[in-house]
């Protein structure tokens, strides 16, 4: 079936510090990909997507790059700041029985201090 | 456009109550989809409805039940509740059609069910 992996958290950065947050997925055909974001107390934000391979997601200053060859959908952003402590989740969807299920991995929290 | 609403969100229950939770989709979207998410389980699927039907169901046992109306709003139902089932509950609407996949699920900010 369809899984995803992401590395354990937390991970604590100091504010402007360079951030990866890994994810590999296994999964039959093509998924789509999805970073989502959870900020404390509420539901979960789409960050970015890509839909096929070597396409790149942004928002915010947050990349994600659709590598099939290595299976990877890793999450980069170049200068972190406090505001972007939350627990961040990677997520597949594939076509299942006609309709359209996410399957998420385990979520990576992510604390940013001055 | 306004997003996804979930009501209430906060609710207390207690064991074998049973316990009834709304979802207002985004306006032109017909796909609604529940999740829940716990501490020691993550973010499951529940099930997923377009067009007033179930089409997908994830791994949960029949206490578990959700309908979907003809405007897209959509209810959960729990039934006998259990300890277990104490989590946040999130509700996800999209606009793809049937065989149209990959499409962003759009979150509202979820109903926190506590069981005592």
């Amino acid at each position: 079936g369809n899984s995803v992996t992401q590395m354990e958290g937390p991970v604590t950065l100091s504010e402007e510090a360079f951030l990866t947050i890994n994810c590999t997925y296994t999964a039959t055909g093509y998924p789509s990909l999805f970073w989502y974001v959870q900020y404390p107390g509420e539901g979960l934000q789409l960050l970015l997507k890509a839909t096929k391979a070597d396409d790149k997601g942004s928002n915010k200053g947050f990349e994600a790059t659709y590598r099939k060859e290595t299976t990877s959908f890793h999450l980069e952003k170049g200068s972190v700041q406090v505001s972007d402590s939350a627990v961040y989740f990677c997520a597949l969807s594939r076509l299942t029985g006609g309709g359209n299920k996410l399957t998420f991995g385990t979520g990576t929290q992510l604390k940013v201090e001055l | 456009k306004a997003g996804v609403t979930q009501t209430p969100r906060y609710l207390i229950k207690t064991r074998g109550q049973q316990v009834t939770l709304s979802c207002s989709p985004i306006s032109g979207h017909r796909s609604v989809s529940w999740y829940q998410q716990t501490p020691g389980q993550g973010l499951q699927f529940l099930f997923e409805y377009f067009s007033e039907t179930q089409r997908n169901k994830g791994n949960f046992p029949g206490r578990f039940s959700g309908r979907q109306f003809s405007n897209s709003r959509s209810e959960m139902n729990v039934s006998t509740l259990e300890l277990g089932d104490s989590a946040l509950y999130l509700c996800a609407s999209s606009s793809h059609r049937p065989g149209d996949w990959g499409e962003t699920q759009y979150f509202g900010p979820g109903t926190r069910l506590l069981v005592l």
